[in-house]
């Protein structure tokens, strides 16, 4: 069976940091991409960041790039999102998701709740 | 960026009655157009990939269609576990991007 769990959300201030990780199993990890996708308090889904199952290719939005870096470990099945020059606007629930290679995302996390607030 | 734009905002129908959701892209995805639901403190679950194929487990009586840039998913039979929000999500071009979504309610 197919298994992600987000863990690392936190209430941080504005400006400060924070590191998410992602753990999965019941699959070939390295042949997948994985990605964060986040929720607003009330609001719709945003794609937030992907890797590719080599970790040779990431993507960011443009509302993170340059302030969050995603990154994998493929001999641990994790996934990780450093969260840095965090704003209120990022406050949310965070999912870790499984991403087929150039489609869509399959299985998800039940997320991890990110507030940034002083 | 494409902007994916779903409709109606919130659509009230009866149980046992059919649901038809829309969701229209800024722009050419080809197939490229998955379906998710999500309900209250759940994380979203796949519904449709490629516009009209069902993923693992999904019931028959939720279908997809469209291609290019105008999408519907259809709910046969509604079920009281299907009142829900539906969200539309492309994958033809980065940055992927979400509609905004579309809330079941009962009617």
């Amino acid at each position: 069976e197919v298994q992600v769990l987000e863990s690392g959300g936190d209430l941080v201030q504005p400006g400060g940091s924070l590191r998410l990780s992602c753990a999965a199993s019941g699959f070939t990890f390295s042949n997948y991409d994985m990605g964060w996708v986040r929720q607003a308090p009330g609001k719709g889904l945003v794609y937030v960041s992907v890797i590719s199952g080599s970790a040779l290719t990431t993507f960011y939005a443009d509302s993170v790039k340059g302030r969050f870096t995603i990154s994998r470990d493929n001999s641990r099945n994790t996934v990780h999102l450093e969260m840095n020059s965090l704003r209120a606007e990022d406050t949310g629930v965070y999912y870790c998701a499984r991403r087929i290679p150039s489609n869509h995302f399959d299985s998800w996390g039940q997320g991890t709740l990110v507030t940034v607030s002083s | 960026e494409i902007v994916m734009t779903q409709s109606p905002a919130t659509l009230s129908v009866s149980p046992g009655e059919r649901a038809t959701l829309s969701c229209r892209a800024s722009q050419s995805v080809s197939n490229n157009l998955a379906w998710y639901q999500q309900k209250p403190g759940q994380a979203p679950r796949l519904l449709i990939f490629g516009a009209y194929t069902g993923a693992t487990g999904i019931p028959a009586r939720f279908s997809g269609s469209g291609s290019g840039t105008e999408f519907t998913l259809t709910i046969s039979s509604l079920q009281s576990e299907d009142f829900a929000v539906y969200y539309c999500q492309q994958y033809n071009d980065w940055p992927l991007t979400f509609g905004g979504g579309t809330k079941l309610e009962i009617k």
